[in-house]
């Protein structure tokens, strides 16, 4: 079964903890992605990453982390420097460098709250 | 002011009706356009995908593209309760992958 994963579904924290998100995904795409999407807001793009062992900051990866160490796994964490970080995360992946213009697709989502 | 200005909704139909959801944009870069689906606690799929101006036809869907007037429309005819969704448009540039995203419209067709 082919597709994008993210565990788990759902998450809850203590504020001051970091916390990591899992993607996992066999589409064997290049790029993959991390947004946060909050109500009113839309989708912004947090890190992403063209190949195994580079990624790129988004327009707000303050607060973030991530590795790409294998081209399967893109795990984002949460660290206590975001400041408002209860959201529901979505990990996304795209086509081929070649096709820099294919578009995503996206993992169904964990949502995270931090109290 | 945003890059991308999607109502928010909610935008509510009769089942039968065509839904009519639209966006506008202010970055002329913008080259290659889509439309997203997604239910509630859901990931957003996609459903179109269209690069300039111009339309597109996929069953029950149309998307429109007026990149002289930076504005992007769908259409949903026939619309059915299982339309009911908060549908996102997205936009990227020539060059990389990166999507700006609108903020969504929610629709509710009812039966």
């Amino acid at each position: 079964d082919g597709g994008i994963t993210q565990s788990p579904k759902y998450l809850f924290r203590k504020e001051g903890q970091n916390v990591t998100l899992s993607c996992e995904q066999n589409l064997n795409h290049d790029a993959m992605y991390w947004y946060r999407q909050d109500p009113g807001q839309g989708l912004r793009l947090i890190y992403y990453s063209q190949i195994v062992n580079d990624f790129q900051k988004g327009d707000i990866a303050e607060g973030y982390s991530v590795s790409r160490e294998k081209k399967e796994s893109f795990p984002l964490t949460v660290t206590s420097a975001q400041k408002n970080p209860t959201a529901f995360y979505l990990c996304a992946t795209g086509g081929d460098r070649g096709q820099y213009n294919s578009p995503l697709h996206f993992g169904n989502g964990t949502r995270l709250t931090v109290t | 002011q945003k890059e991308v200005e999607q109502d928010p909704g909610p935008l509510s139909v009769p089942e039968g009706a065509i839904v009519s959801l639209n966006c506008t944009y202010s970055n002329s870069a913008f080259q290659y356009f889509m439309w997203y689906r997604q239910y509630s606690r859901k990931g957003p799929e996609l459903l179109m995908y269209t690069y300039s101006s111009g339309n597109k036809e996929d069953g029950r869907f149309t998307a429109q593209v007026d990149k002289s007037s930076k504005y992007i429309s769908l259409f949903i005819r026939d619309s059915q309760p299982s339309d009911s969704a908060t549908y996102l448009c997205a936009m990227s540039k020539a060059a990389g992958n990166k999507l700006t995203f609108g903020g969504g419209t929610r629709v509710l067709v009812k039966p």
